[in-house]
């Protein structure tokens, strides 16, 4: 079975803490992402990694940093936690893409409130 | 721009009936795939079903079929024979070769919530 496991499920950070969000996945995926969900906005791409030590911004890459030191293995970090953080963070893995099926396998998420 | 739009914030099925949940896309590149993934209220994302874009029949899974209408750009989840445990949060999502080429990375929509209801 294939597994991609977030550190923790719920988190309450304070403003201004820096916060470690770790991700890891055991199916050797050269691909990891992350992810943030809310409420009417869906998933939106805040960096992605298409092998160790490579990482790419997404479509709201602001406010954090990523970190893969290791293949299965990928950080989020907020260096200086806000309140407009709070939200559920989703990592994803998967295979490269092109025209195959390479489905992205998910995390069970991480609930993140800054208070 | 690349988009995926989903009408229909939440909806209601009764038990054993089947239901439709909408998705539309735009895109320019002939070469694309599209996704359905199911989030139950646990939070994790769970691979429902796939089509490609040169792909000549609908995709099906079990009680899960895939109406893609290439013309319409419409890509609707079709769920039979609904069972209580199906109420969850469907995304629709598409990876273009162009847009996500060797990163596979994806597009999703805003979700349905699907209710099923005894």
């Amino acid at each position: 079975d294939v597994k991609v496991t977030q550190s923790s499920r719920y988190l309450v950070k304070r403003t201004g803490e820096k916060v470690f969000l770790e991700c890891v996945q055991d199916m050797d995926h050269e691909n990891m992402f992350w992810y943030r969900q809310d409420p009417g906005l869906g998933l939106r791409l805040i960096y992605f990694s298409y092998d160790v030590k490579m990482k790419e911004k997404g479509d709201i890459p602001e406010g954090y940093s990523v970190s893969r030191e290791k293949k299965e293995r990928f950080s989020l970090i907020l260096e200086s936690a806000s309140t407009n953080q709070t939200s559920m963070y989703l990592c994803a893995s998967s295979s490269p893409g092109g025209l195959a099926k390479n489905i992205q396998y998910f995390g069970a998420g991480t609930r993140l409130s800054v208070l | 721009a690349q988009k995926i739009t989903q009408t229909q914030p939440g909806m209601f099925v009764q038990e054993k009936e089947a239901v439709t949940l909408d998705c539309t896309y735009d895109t320019s590149d002939p070469s694309y795939g599209l996704f359905w993934y199911k989030q139950p209220s646990s939070g994790e994302m769970i691979f429902l079903i796939y089509q490609g874009s040169y792909d000549q029949q609908n995709a099906t899974e079990g009680r899960y079929s895939l109406n893609f209408q290439k013309a319409r750009k419409s890509a609707n989840l079709v769920i039979s024979a609904s069972q209580l445990g199906d109420s969850a949060m469907y995304f629709c999502a598409m990876r273009e070769a162009g847009y996500g080429g060797a990163t596979n990375k994806l597009i999703f929509g805003t979700g349905t919530l699907l209710a099923v209801q005894p």
